[in-house]
């Protein structure tokens, strides 16, 4: 069956730390992959869009990798801020239905301690 | 609008009454869709419209969730006869493009639906 995974539990570093989040899929076949913010009680926040044939994407102090044989991206926060102590989750799309829909992962929080 | 809107805000019924939750997109964005999101966990895909046209409706939980945007623009989602277990966070989003590249969504902040 297809499967989005996240790591279910909470990631706490230290601040200026890197901080690495993973989101493994099987049984897709995306186009596509995105990560967003959501901070509680918010609704979620675009951060960046990774294609299937890019390797890595950057903004500012984030970095997103994309390896489909792995069936893996990779989200990097650098310089950690306690500002970034956010749940973050990623999504993909669901080309392999040929639909246009968005199917996410269940999260991974992030703490942040100054 | 300048972003998207959902109402209202929180709901709560009984069970057995019908529901129905509004979500205004941004309004250039063609694409709209609606998931459900419960405590800790990720949003769950319920439904699409691309304009008025409905691809895609394989997430509704059963035959008492229906959605509607018949001009386009807005979009309902309604619930007949609630069961405790339709409680959650009912999220609206828009994306700009159409078709199968969907780009960034836009979420609205949600309607909470509590069923007693």
């Amino acid at each position: 069956s297809q499967k989005i995974e996240q790591n279910s539990e909470a990631l706490n570093i230290q601040e200026g730390k890197t901080a690495t989040l993973t989101c493994n899929y099987t049984n897709y076949s995306p186009a596509y992959l995105q990560w967003y913010r959501q901070d509680p009680g918010r609704g979620p926040v675009f951060l960046l869009l990774i294609r299937e044939n890019e390797k890595e994407k950057r903004k500012e102090r984030l970095k997103v990798t994309f390896d489909t044989t792995l069936k893996q991206s990779l989200f990097h926060i650098t310089a950690s801020q306690p500002a970034d102590s956010a749940t973050y989750l990623c999504a993909l799309d669901g080309r392999s239905s040929n639909t246009g829909k968005l199917i996410f992962g269940q999260g991974t929080t992030l703490q942040v301690k100054p | 609008g300048a972003g998207v809107s959902q109402s209202p805000r929180y709901k709560v019924t009984k069970r057995g009454q019908d529901v129905t939750l509004r979500c205004d997109p941004i309004s250039s964005h063609a694409t709209l869709y609606w998931y459900q999101q419960a405590l800790g966990q990720g949003p769950e895909f319920l439904t699409y419209f691309n304009y008025e046209a409905q691809p895609d409706k394989s997430g509704l939980p059963s035959d008492r969730f229906s959605a509607e945007r018949p001009e386009g623009s807005i979009s309902t989602l309604t619930i007949q006869r609630t069961e405790q277990r339709d409680s959650a966070m009912y999220r609206c989003a828009s994306s700009r493009l159409g078709g199968s590249d969907t780009g960034e969504l836009f979420f609205g902040e949600g309607s909470r639906l509590t069923v007693l």
